[in-house]
């Protein structure tokens, strides 16, 4: 069971908003940042958004992060195929001396 | 453009130790941000492991600490990871990063390491 809660699952059709939520608490997102992965099928995870609502250069600005509280989303506007992935939020928690803590993940399909 | 590399055993037999080496180019690891380990078992979501910086002070995950040594070679710009006891819930692909606070912004391609008699 992750500290970070995703759903499992997301869809929409091309040209949609979809929107990805990870909830936490008081010691991970409250407190700290969020960002967010992108993993393709068969690769690596890559950064898509840091500091809650930052783009690294190169990742398209359909992508945007937010963050309220103990609760941070991820939006994909104008959806494309290319987009179906697995997106995974992350931040550092506070408890027990500190550590990293990911969601599940929620895995992304364009219908 | 940073690149990392893992490197190590695919196989390891349980209850022994799983040693795993990222090599770092194109970026000297005392000029700054952290360097961790991060792992996915197959099918299954990401689990960070631990982080060290280029002086050596290292911080791991509480379910992990007491089975993880990390460690810098700053001479050969890499650094390690060993994980003793492994079990079958220890197979997984092995992931090096760069590490900044509150985001990863470098993955190396990952390692697939099964732990298998």
């Amino acid at each position: 069971q992750s500290v970070l809660t995703q759903p499992p699952s997301a869809s929409g059709t091309p040209g949609q908003r979809v929107t990805i939520s990870c909830s936490g608490s008081s010691s991970n997102i409250g407190g700290n940042s969020v960002s967010w992965y992108q993993q393709l099928p068969g690769t690596a995870p890559q950064l898509l958004i840091y500091g809650n609502n930052q783009r690294p250069s190169g990742v398209p600005d359909r992508f945007s992060g937010s963050k309220s509280g103990t609760s941070a989303s991820l939006a994909i506007s104008g959806l494309q195929s290319e987009d179906e992935a697995d997106y995974y939020c992350g931040a550092w928690d506070d408890s027990l001396n500190g550590h990293w803590v990911f969601g599940g993940g929620t895995k992304l399909t364009v219908l | 453009q940073v690149q990392l590399q893992e490197s190590g055993p695919g196989l390891v037999k349980p209850s022994e130790t799983l040693s795993l080496t990222c090599a770092v180019s194109d970026y000297s690891i005392t000029s700054g941000y952290y360097w961790g380990w991060i792992r996915q078992p197959p099918g299954k979501g990401l689990e960070w492991i631990g982080t060290i910086d280029h002086s050596g002070s290292a911080y791991s995950n509480p379910s992990l600490k007491s089975r993880v040594t990390m460690s810098v070679d700053t001479s050969k710009n890499q650094f390690s990871l060993k994980m003793r006891f492994v079990t079958a819930a220890d197979t997984a692909v092995y992931y090096c990063a760069r590490q900044w606070h509150d985001y990863v912004n470098y993955w190396g391609q990952g390692t697939l390491v099964t732990v298998s008699s």
